[in-house]
């Protein structure tokens, strides 16, 4: 099993311009999250999916859109980029289990910067 | 506000030698407490679960404790190894486990 994969690993943007991140589990996992990981703070909840056709917001979701058409897949759409936007994006995984442990499985990262 | 506090916010030590991470957390309600290893430029990885009922949980060199009156856990990393040089983060999840709260990390440096 190749796990959490995200591409790409590294992406520069221009002010004003768009761009998918994508995000693909093989663990059929039915929860998916997206993260960002900004210098010195700790990782912010963007969105997340709890099935297919399912996406809800976190703590962060202003300037990012989702979508969770299969059980596998959850792209991150980042519409007009803005500076602030700049981060490491984690995309993660998870089975709901007894006792809510959900253990999440993390992707290696994108990091992308807005200049 | 939920919050989860870390210290040190950096750590150096020789290798072979043993160190302890803190992690204080306000978090409600509580469901459960996780330590991560985040390696530089890699997603964070687990090391260890536990609920409120579990004060004690290893892997390996790793043994975190829990104390759920004082809302305090740690992280002893027993002879230290190069390898171990990371970002450790506690994050404490609550409503149903979904909802985490993640603290900013200690970095670890393993030095020979």
């Amino acid at each position: 099993n190749a796990g959490v994969t995200q591409t790409p690993k590294f992406r520069i943007l221009k002010i004003g311009q768009s761009m998918t991140l994508q995000c693909t589990q093989d663990m059929n996992h039915n929860y998916m999250y997206w993260y960002r990981q900004d210098p010195g703070m700790g990782l912010k909840l963007i969105y997340y999916s709890v099935g297919a056709g399912i996406t809800d917001k976190g703590e962060v979701p202003n300037g990012y859109n989702v979508s969770r058409s299969t059980t596998e897949d959850f792209p991150l759409r980042l519409e007009l980029a803005a500076p602030s936007q700049t981060s490491v994006y984690f995309c993660a995984s998870s089975h709901r289990t007894s006792g809510g442990y959900n253990e999440q499985f993390f992707g290696p990262g994108t990091r992308l910067t807005v200049l | 506000k939920n919050q989860v506090e870390q210290s040190p916010q950096s750590l150096i030590i020789l290798e072979g030698k043993n160190c302890t991470l803190q992690c204080n957390y306000t978090v409600s309600p509580f469901s459960n407490l996780r330590w991560y290893k985040q390696d530089t430029g890699r997603g964070p990885v687990s090391l260890t679960i536990m609920t409120f009922s579990e004060n004690t949980k290893s892997n390996g060199r790793y043994t975190a404790t829990l104390d759920a009156d004082t809302k305090q856990s740690s992280l002893h990393i027993t002879a230290s190894q190069l390898s171990d040089s990371a970002s450790y983060i506690c994050v404490v999840s609550s409503g149903g486990g979904n909802k985490l709260t993640f603290g900013t990390g200690t970095q670890l440096k393993v030095e020979l």
